[in-house]
């Protein structure tokens, strides 16, 4: 079965410009996670999804992030407009229901 | 805003000898429990699971073991190789949700 897929794999973008990453879950996988890890610290949830509605976004970090998952398949993180503390590496993962997350190579977003 | 990460600690083992990667939780309703490795420029990689109902669990030449009454998680790898140097978090499903716990970088020295 194919993976949990990320695109770009890398993204360097000036501050003040808009990024798009998107994440292609496990098909048949209900949940889907967007995570997000600073250089050298801990993986930081940011929102679930199951099926196409946001079941928390509780680690959204402001109103510059937007997370989207229409139909229930793949879904986009767009930053907007990105700063430089939004540096860092993205992780989306998808899982069955209770089931352990399978998490993609993860997009390293540079902003300078 | 969103508060500052923590550090991530550290552990640096001698090739060869055990490693065990301690964790906290805090919320007694967690019912799932998984280690992942990071390695560089890779995402997450599943070790092994164990559930709420069992206190340990083996697979190869590793060990979870699951202590509710103090909320503590543990991952044991035995013979510690230089491949497994890496980061290596824990996970918990928490009212359906995934959430790391800190996580601590493991240093295999030959």
């Amino acid at each position: 079965e194919a993976g949990v897929t990320q695109f770009p794999s890398h993204s360097v973008i000036e501050k003040g410009q808009t990024v798009t990453l998107r994440c292609d879950p496990i098909s048949g996988h209900d949940n889907l996670y967007w995570y997000r890890r600073v250089m050298g610290k801990e993986i930081k949830f940011l929102l679930h999804f199951v099926k196409e509605s946001k079941q928390d976004e509780s680690g959204m970090p402001n109103n510059r992030f937007l997370a989207e998952r229409t139909g229930g398949t793949y879904s986009t993180l767009k930053v907007q407009p990105a700063e430089l503390e939004d540096s860092g590496v993205y992780f989306c993962a998808s899982s069955q229901v209770g089931g352990q997350g399978t998490f993609g190579s993860g997009t390293r977003l540079t902003v300078v | 805003g969103e508060s500052v990460g923590l550090h991530l600690p550290t552990l640096s083992v001698q090739e060869g000898d055990n490693s065990i990667i301690n964790c906290a939780y805090s919320n007694s309703a967690s019912d799932y429990f998984i280690w992942y490795k990071q390695e560089s420029g890779k995402g997450p990689q599943f070790i092994i699971d164990i559930r709420s109902n069992m206190d340990k669990r083996q697979g190869q030449r590793v060990t979870v073991l699951l202590n509710k009454t103090v909320k503590h998680l543990s991952l044991q790898i035995a013979a510690t190789q230089p491949g497994d140097s890496a980061v290596y978090f824990c996970d918990f499903n928490q009212g359906g949700k995934l959430i790391f716990g800190q996580g601590t970088e493991l240093s295999v020295k030959p």
